[in-house]
């Protein structure tokens, strides 16, 4: 079974600060790993997935995250946040493509001005 | 565009009815993925289908049941509602083959009040 654990419900970061969002996972085989962002009254969408190959995975507006097997780690990362990126970031994990991919409890990003 | 919508978006209802709740989805995928939301526990999965004769229970799946009429609509019914079902209900689906890896991809949620 898979398990995925996010640091951090809240975060709050100044507007052109780092993003940092916390995920560490738990896997019996090699995982693939996704994050998705949700914005107020939205549902959620994909901003990277992790796969196969390459560990740094860059995604859309600007973020990426680094598949790291020695820590378990699926950190996500942006250098400058912007107001437009406040919303709720859901880490997730699967093992195959012929099961269901379990998420985390979210971390909700505030940028303040 | 290729879409997954949920019907309705909104609705208030009272302990003890019965409620359904409808998903279509225009992408062409044959999954389709029933989850709640609560604040602080992220989403749960309440029932799968990975085809139209294939429904699977999700982890929380209790006081839940779910019909796939097609491979394009999956509905979820809540057989007598409680307070405890108050929550975001999401719809999803991906699609099945070598290198997709299950990418799921969401509705826009219905928000359910129980009284």
């Amino acid at each position: 079974a898979q398990s995925v654990t996010q640091l951090g419900s809240h975060v709050s970061v100044s507007e052109g600060a780092l993003v940092l969002l916390r995920c560490n996972y738990s896997s019996s085989v090699p995982p693939y790993l996704f994050w998705y962002v949700q914005y107020p009254n939205q549902g959620l969408q994909l901003l990277l997935k992790y796969t196969t190959g390459a560990t740094l995975v860059k995604g859309i507006n600007g973020f990426e995250a680094e598949f790291k097997k020695s820590e378990t780690s699926f950190h996500l990362t942006k250098p400058s946040a912007h107001m437009s990126n406040a919303a709720e970031y859901f880490c997730a994990v699967g093992l195959t493509s012929y099961q269901k991919v379990t998420f985390g409890t979210g971390t909700k990003l505030q940028v303040i001005p | 565009d290729a879409d997954v919508t949920q019907t309705p978006r909104n609705r208030i209802t009272k302990t003890g009815k019965r409620i359904m709740l409808e998903c279509s989805q225009t992408k062409g995928h044959d999954r389709m993925y029933w989850y709640r939301q609560d604040p602080g526990l992220g989403l749960r999965l309440i029932y799968y289908s990975f085809d139209v004769k294939d429904i699977n229970k999700g982890e929380i799946s209790d006081g839940y049941s779910v019909s796939r009429q097609a491979q394009a609509k999956f509905s979820l019914s809540l057989e007598s509602a409680i307070p405890n079902q108050t929550a975001l209900y999401f719809c999803a689906t991906s699609l099945s083959g070598q290198k997709r890896y299950n990418e799921q991809f969401f509705g826009p949620g219905t928000r359910l009040t129980v009284l």
